[in-house]
């Protein structure tokens, strides 16, 4: 079955600055790479998303890129803000209804003011 | 659009005793849910899949005889956690699958529950 590995686990950074967090997937017939960021106690949030289709998506200060031939995808955040600060996972889906999303460990990311 | 509710936000109960989670979603019909279960700085753990009208999926690990689910229509699946105890104790978020989707699994989350088992 699928297997995804996020890393890092850790990642403190300065406000103003980049994050990236990566990972990598194990399935070829997955097509679907969402990201989600998740506050204490509270559910994931879907920050961004990208399809097999494409190999880069943006959002304001959020960007994904997506290595099919590597099987692996990336998350950068710009402009970095405290507000950032939460667990951010991975995850990636094959096509179809009942397919499961298969989520990465996380990482808490920290943005010091 | 795309809003899933949970209810109860939280719970507390006695270890021995059984308790429903109940997930719904409110502005879209929902073909396939799925329960996780969250531990403490831990990613979520698909615990099982279900389609309307049809028996859950568990995943490897999980028992179905403690955990039922039911998804009797297009908007509610509920989750009982039977003869609860202290280890049941968790973090459990249900996701939605609309029926309209295409053929990417985009889920959309419940809010969560949080049970405790004393």
């Amino acid at each position: 079955g699928e297997n995804v590995e996020q890393h890092p686990s850790t990642l403190s950074v300065q406000e103003g600055d980049s994050a990236v967090i990566k990972c990598t997937y194990s399935d070829s017939a997955s097509n679907y790479f969402p990201w989600y960021k998740q506050e204490l106690g509270k559910r994931p949030q879907l920050i961004i998303d990208i399809r097999s289709n494409v190999g880069e998506k943006k959002d304001q200060r959020i960007a994904v890129t997506l290595n099919k031939t590597a099987k692996h995808f990336s998350l950068h955040i710009t402009e970095t803000q405290p507000e950032d600060s939460a667990v951010y996972f991975c995850a990636a889906s094959k096509r179809g209804g009942s397919e499961k999303l298969v989520f990465g460990k996380g990482t808490k990311l920290t943005v010091n003011p | 659009g795309a809003v899933v509710s949970q209810h109860p936000s939280w719970v507390i109960c006695k270890s021995g005793t059984s308790v429903k989670i109940e997930c719904r979603s409110l502005d879209f019909q929902a073909t396939t849910m799925f329960w996780y279960r969250q531990f403490p700085k831990q990613s979520l753990m698909l615990m099982a899949t279900s389609n309307e009208g049809s028996k859950a999926t568990y995943e490897q690990g999980v028992e179905k005889d403690k955990f039922l689910i039911n998804h009797a229509s297009l908007t509610l699946s509920t989750l009982t956690v039977t003869s609860a105890h202290p280890e049941d104790s968790s973090f459990y978020i249900c996701s939605a699958r609309s029926l309209l989707a295409d053929n990417y699994n985009e889920q959309f989350f419940g809010p969560g529950t949080r049970l405790t088992v004393l």
